[in-house]
């Protein structure tokens, strides 16, 4: 089976730089997926890491070590509209992209 | 151009109904997913389908559940016999091609609350 791990909510202030971990153990291994959702909005892409390193896409960047089963995603200079939730998802080598979600951090930014 | 939309945004039934949610993907994706989303749970995977083809449904908690699509394009999610254990927000995306390198943009939900 597969399972992921995130924590369930990290505070940071505006300007700062926030790291939201997610530890994974999974067969079939086929990338690892960011997603951002805003309270009562869809979840929207952020990144994909097939290959480990580093991806970075402006104040957002990603991180992936496959032998570790580890992946974070690092936001800088945050303002008050990161204030989301944030899931790390597994693509499972299936034929299709299935993906299998963690449960998600709650990112609160404060002033 | 448009996104994934769903409709209705929210729905509330009586236990024991039949609820009908609907999803229009991006036009031109072939691929469809649905997923189910309990209050501060991640995503659970439902059904996929490629084209009307539903390659994988082994997401769905119970043979009360399913799900058809029709044209390449609308899908329809059928809960019969609703439970209070179903209220949660069901979302679907949509891919180009559903390969593992193309995004799934996600539609805003139909949250469903059953009494």
């Amino acid at each position: 089976g597969q399972s992921l791990e995130q924590p369930s909510e990290v505070t940071a202030v505006e300007g700062a730089i926030v790291q939201i971990n997610c530890t994974y153990q999974t067969s079939g291994f086929n990338g690892l997926f960011w997603y951002q959702q805003h309270a009562g909005e869809a979840p929207t892409f952020l990144s994909y890491n097939v290959l480990d390193g580093l991806e970075e896409k402006g104040r957002f960047s990603s991180f992936l070590s496959r032998s570790k089963g580890y992946s974070y995603l690092l936001l800088k200079e945050l303002q008050m509209k990161d204030s989301a939730s944030y899931f790390c998802a597994v693509g499972l080598n299936t034929g299709f992209q299935k993906l299998v979600f963690g449960t998600g951090t709650r990112l609160l930014v404060s002033p | 151009g448009a996104g994934v939309s769903q409709s209705p945004s929210n729905k509330v039934t009586e236990k024991g109904k039949d609820v009908e949610l609907r999803c229009d993907p991006i036009s031109g994706h072939t691929a469809l997913y649905w997923y189910r989303q309990s209050l501060g749970q991640g995503l659970e995977f439902l059904i996929y389908f490629q084209g009307n083809s539903a390659p994988d449904k082994s997401g769905l908690p119970s043979d009360r559940f399913s799900a058809e699509r029709t044209g390449g394009s609308v899908s329809t999610l059928t809960i019969q016999r609703t439970q209070q254990e179903d209220s949660a927000v069901y979302l679907c995306a949509s891919s180009f091609g559903g390969r593992a390198v193309d995004t799934q943009y996600f539609g805003p939900g139909t949250r469903l609350t059953v009494l």
